[in-house]
């Protein structure tokens, strides 16, 4: 069964700290797996995008890993900003038209 | 550019009752969607459309309607509405298949049915 569980549900973490969220696929076949970042009330918003042969990308101080072998990804966030509170959704493409979502990892970042 | 937009943000039905949600992009996009997302589970495609005129179902089609009668607008419809159905639902749109290209998300409707 193709899916994508996220962890941790939610993590609570104080400004200016470090953090990483988790993502465990098992899609089947792969072809690229993205992450998106969900501020409360409003659409996701593409973060990275992470094709197979991938297995590192920044994005100003969000940096995602991709190890396809053991199907895992993960987020990283260096330096928390109050406005990186927001759900972070992992989306794996298994091919044409198929995209599992992940559940999301709702992150607060407090002062 | 407005990007995706929906209309209308907030909405209460009473069981029964039946409504329109439309989306709209000004990217010229082929491909539109429209997901609910539900407390606890990733967003679910309810329907799709890879251009003008053209729609076909998703993983959780039963209870919607959809038209795109024109490139830029898609239509979700609940004829009969149920409590089920409370929900947030969320147009996107892409340029091309959303597997290969990033979808662009619009901000969402709040649907609650009593």
């Amino acid at each position: 069964k193709n899916q994508v569980e996220q962890s941790p549900q939610s993590l609570i973490i104080l400004e200016g700290k470090n953090c990483t969220l988790q993502c465990n696929y098992t899609v089947s076949p792969f072809s690229n797996l993205r992450w998106y970042k969900q501020d409360t009330g409003r659409g996701p918003v593409s973060l990275t995008i992470m094709t197979f042969s991938e297995n590192t990308k920044s994005n100003g101080r969000y940096t995602a890993t991709l190890d396809a072998d053991t199907k895992q990804s993960s987020l990283h966030i260096t330096a928390s900003q109050l406005s990186d509170s927001a759900s972070y959704i992992c989306v794996v493409s298994g091919g044409y038209n198929k995209l599992i979502f992940g559940a999301g990892t709702r992150l607060a970042v407090h002062p | 550019n407005a990007g995706v937009t929906q209309t209308p943000k907030f909405r209460v039905l009473k069981t029964g009752q039946s409504m329109t949600l439309l989306c709209a992009q000004d990217m010229n996009h082929e491909y539109m969607y429209w997901y609910r997302q539900d407390p606890g589970m990733g967003l679910r495609l309810i329907h799709y459309s890879v251009g003008e005129g053209t729609t076909a179902k998703g993983e959780v089609p039963d209870g919607y309607n959809v038209s795109r009668l024109k490139k830029q607008n898609f239509l979700l419809g609940l004829e009969s509405a149920a409590p089920s159905q409370t929900s947030v639902y969320f147009c996107a749109s892409s340029f091309n298949d959303r597997s290969l290209d990033e979808q662009f998300f619009g901000p969402g409707t709040r649907l609650t049915v009593l």
